[in-house]
């Protein structure tokens, strides 16, 4: 069975700060991850996705993840926040149906 | 840039009524499906649709669910009888593939409020 678990349900940062929103995943082969962004009223909209290739993986927006297989974790950064980047993220795994985590609310102060 | 879309945005209905909801997946799509997120919970995974055929469904998808494609376009859930603990935001997305490696794209769901 695949899982996912977002770490915190909530983070708040600062505009220019870095960004780091916390994935761990438990799968029992090799899985493909997925971030999913979620502003207020939109669809979910694909950031990066990890399927095997490089494990630093780059997305829209400025955004990357690490795939650490050691760590099962897949964290998602950013170098500098913007106020657009408010929202809410998943992380998500895929195998004949996709795992959702819970979610994580990003905040972004000016 | 070609997207899913959704119709109504939101929908309320009584306890025990019929609805149905609808989706316009990307045309070139081939696999279709419906996933639900109760307020305040995860996102979870209702039905995968190919080839006018359910491929998969977990165990919430029952008896009083139902996914049609009607036409070349549109992909519909219908709610038999629904029941208050229905109400929640249902996401349609669709694919060009089946893989895990293939990204989904999403609708901007509809919200069911169930009276």
């Amino acid at each position: 069975a695949q899982s996912v678990t977002q770490l915190d349900s909530h983070v708040s940062v600062s505009e220019g700060t870095p960004v780091l929103l916390r994935c761990n995943y438990s799968s029992s082969y090799s899985p493909s991850l997925f971030w999913y962004v979620q502003h207020p009223n939109k669809g979910l909209q694909l950031l990066l996705k990890y399927t095997s290739a490089a494990t630093l993986v780059k997305g829209i927006n400025g955004f990357e993840a690490e795939f650490k297989k050691s760590e099962t974790s897949f964290h998602l950064t950013k170098p500098s926040a913007h106020m657009s980047d408010a929202a809410e993220y998943f992380c998500v795994v895929s195998g004949n149906d996709m795992r959702f985590g819970a979610g994580t609310r990003l905040t972004v102060k000016p | 840039e070609p997207e899913v879309t959704q119709t109504p945005s939101h929908q309320v209905t009584q306890m025990g009524q019929e609805v149905i909801l609808r989706c316009v997946p990307i045309s070139n799509h081939l696999y279709f499906y419906w996933y639900r997120q109760i307020l305040g919970q995860k996102v979870e995974f209702l039905v995968s649709f190919y080839n006018n055929e359910i491929s998969e469904k977990s165990e919430i998808f029952d008896d009083q669910f139902s996914v049609e494609r009607p036409d070349g376009s549109n992909f519909t859930l219908k709610i038999r009888s629904t029941k208050l603990e229905d109400s929640a935001m249902y996401f349609c997305a669709s694919s060009e593939l089946a893989s895990s490696y293939n990204e989904q794209f999403f609708g901007p769901g509809t919200r069911l409020t169930v009276l």
